[in-house]
């Protein structure tokens, strides 16, 4: 079964940058497996970041940033802001229409 | 704006199937390049790709689920919808519908439904 994982937390100060990253269980994430990033605040539903590795969905300030880090997919928040305080989950296109989430990042700003 | 609305019961007894739809408004539910899909997050858990259909009725599931899981289309009405059968607890969860696009990208989510798998 494949897993992604991720940083179970991060703390990030106000005006800073915290880079969350998505591992495969086994093998490196490419740009193949399309990688997207998801913000999500307790009880609503998640929101699209990040698509294609590095497209910024609509409306997404140009603080986040994604990428491919070594074998990882990586996702940068620079000069956080308070309401940046979200999980944060990525996926993987795993071919044949499967997608896996990755286990999420609660980002802590203060 | 697209916007995605789940509908159905909210607890399920055990063993039985659950059943949701997605109904789809501001915008049409054949626009080329959108599949509609599922995906559900188990109460203080992450989130669980279940299934995506394309309109023309295409389907691909998660592996784990794909025993017990439909997924189908009504273009006349601009929905989906989704049934699990022999349900458990662990299928207690929040079940979102959403749009996939070409990249990889869940754009846009239904608010969510919670259904409960209880006697």
């Amino acid at each position: 079964q494949t897993v992604l994982t991720q940083e179970p937390s991060f703390s990030v100060s106000p005006g800073g940058a915290v880079t969350l990253t998505c591992g495969l269980s086994s093998g490196s994430v490419s740009t193949n497996h399309y990688p997207s990033w998801y913000q999500q605040t307790p009880g609503q539903a998640p929101r699209s970041l990040i698509y294609n590795t590095n497209i910024r969905s609509s409306g997404v300030p140009d603080r986040f940033s994604g990428s491919i880090l070594g074998n990882k997919a990586a996702l940068t928040i620079s000069g956080a802001q308070a309401d940046d305080e979200s999980d944060y989950f990525c996926a993987l296109s795993m071919g044949s229409g499967m997608y896996v989430f990755g286990t999420g990042t609660t980002v802590t700003v203060l | 704006q697209l916007q995605l609305q789940e509908s159905g019961p909210g607890l399920v007894r055990p063993s039985e199937t659950l059943s949701l739809t997605c109904t789809v408004s501001g915008g049409s539910i054949t626009n080329s390049g959108s599949y509609w899909s599922w995906v559900r997050q188990p109460p203080g858990k992450g989130l669980e790709y279940i299934e995506t259909i394309s309109y023309s009725g295409n389907t691909y599931y998660n592996p784990s689920l794909k025993s017990r899981v439909a997924i189908s289309v009504d273009t006349s009405k601009n929905q989906f919808s989704l049934k699990l059968t022999s349900v458990t607890a662990a299928d207690t969860a929040v079940y979102y519908c959403a749009r996939l696009i070409t990249g990889g990208c869940f754009d846009y989510w239904g608010r969510g439904a919670l259904v409960t798998v209880s006697s």
